[in-house]
Formats: C-alpha cells, sequence, structure tokens
C-alpha cells in the first residue's frame, strides 16, 4: 500500500531562518516522489520532484529536498524562509512500477513565517 | 495561454440536488484526475481518467459521477447520493509519455461548493 506522512500540521519559522517540512512515505516499489505548494483558495503549485539521479533535488522559489532511501523521507527545505512562503505544502508520492500513475499525498502541513 | 480552467469558482447547491464541476485542459495531457480537499484530510481522489471513454473508481467515488467524451474535458457530477459534499474539488491532469515515467501533475484552480 502507498502512503504519505506529513507528522507536523503546523510549522512555524522566523524570516531569514532555515525551514524543514517533513515527508515520510510508504510504497511497495521505488518512488517518484513530489513537493507542492497551495496558497489559500488556490489549485496546487509543483515545487519540485525527485525521480531518479542524484538525492538532492532543487525547485521552484529556492526550494530543495532531498531523497533519504533508508529512512524512506523527502524532507522540503530551504536555507532563508521569506514570509510569502507562508501557505500550505503537500507531499505526495508514486509507485514507480505502477502504470495507473495516481498520486498519493499526505495531508499538509501548514508553513507560517513571521517577519 | 495553456492550462487547467475549473468552473464555477464557488458553487451552492440545495440539498438533494445534483451538481456537475467543469473541468477544462488544453494542456494536450491525457490523464485526468479529480480530487476531494477537506480542512486536516490532505487530497484525497474520486475518479480518474487515463484515455477518453475510460475511468476507474477513486478511493472516494461513492455518491460522484464522471464523464470523459473528450479528451479536454473531465466534468465531475456530485449527486443526491453524497452524504457531505461540502468540499474543495481539484481537478488535474497529466501527461503520459510512451516511455519513461509520468511528469507532475498540473492542477485546477479549485471550485468551493457548499451544500445549503
Amino acid at each position: 500500500a502507498q502512503s504519505v506522512a506529513q507528522p507536523e500540521d503546523q510549522v512555524n519559522v522566523a524570516e531569514g531562518n532555515p525551514l524543514t517540512v517533513k515527508c515520510t512515505y510508504s510504497v511497495s516499489g521505488n518512488p517518484y516522489l513530489f513537493w507542492y505548494v497551495q496558497y489559500p483558495n488556490r489549485g496546487l503549485q509543483f515545487l519540485l520532484k525527485y525521480i531518479t539521479g542524484d538525492n538532492l533535488v532543487k525547485g521552484s522559489y529556492g526550494f530543495e529536498a532531498e531523497f533519504n532511501k533508508s529512512q524512506t523521507s523527502f524532507h522540503l527545505k530551504k536555507p532563508s524562509a521569506l514570509v510569502s512562503d507562508s501557505a500550505l505544502y503537500f507531499c505526495a508520492v508514486r509507485d514507480r512500477g505502477s502504470t495507473l500513475g495516481r498520486l498519493y499525498f499526505g495531508r499538509g502541513t501548514q508553513l507560517t513565517v513571521w517577519p | 495561454d495553456g492550462g487547467i480552467t475549473q468552473s464555477p469558482k464557488y458553487l451552492f447547491r440545495k440539498e438533494g440536488q445534483n451538481v456537475t464541476l467543469s473541468c477544462e485542459q488544453n494542456l494536450n495531457h491525457d490523464a485526468m484526475y479529480w480530487y476531494r480537499q477537506d480542512p486536516g484530510q490532505g487530497l484525497r481522489l474520486i475518479y480518474y481518467s487515463q484515455i477518453v471513454n475510460d475511468f476507474q473508481k477513486g478511493d472516494i467515488a461513492e455518491g460522484y459521477s464522471v464523464s470523459r467524451e473528450k479528451k479536454e474535458s473531465f466534468p465531475l457530477t456530485v449527486t443526491s447520493a453524497q452524504k457531505n459534499p461540502t468540499a474543495f474539488y481539484l481537478c488535474a491532469s497529466t501527461h503520459v509519455p510512451q516511455v519513461g515515467p509520468r511528469n507532475e501533475q498540473f492542477f485546477g484552480p479549485g471550485t468551493r461548493l457548499t451544500v445549503l
């Protein structure tokens, strides 16, 4: 069974400080991993993905994520947070061996960056 | 200007009524998806379609129906059988390559449905 856990409902960080939003996953095979961001009353915007290769993935708006196979984690990071980063963040996983292409999403983590 | 459009943005329905949410994409994507979003529950898959005239139930299909008569369109009907339909509904699509992994899903702006 495929599943994604985002253990923190909320993350609060001061502007200029580094931020981490955690994600762990469970898939029957090898994963494709994704991060999305959602602003209020909007759709999801793609941030970055891990398909293969380098475990450190760089994405939009200065975000990056590190794939850790042994810990089955894909934490989202940014060296210096901005107030405008405040939003709801979703981690998603897809089984590499699946032909259906469906994603499994975590419950989301609300990031608040205070000035 | 390519993308996914959903209409209406806000929809109000009386109990016992069926309503249809529109989703249109001009990205030439093969696969399309409908998700329901409730606070604190993330996104749950309602239905998905990988090709015209074919679709599969997701995790919470009861009380919903879809059609895929055209590649560009994947409307969702919320029927009176859906017990708690008030939610934010998101449509998504993705390209299905002949070889290699699928890319990320692209999302529409969403429709907020409220049952009065």
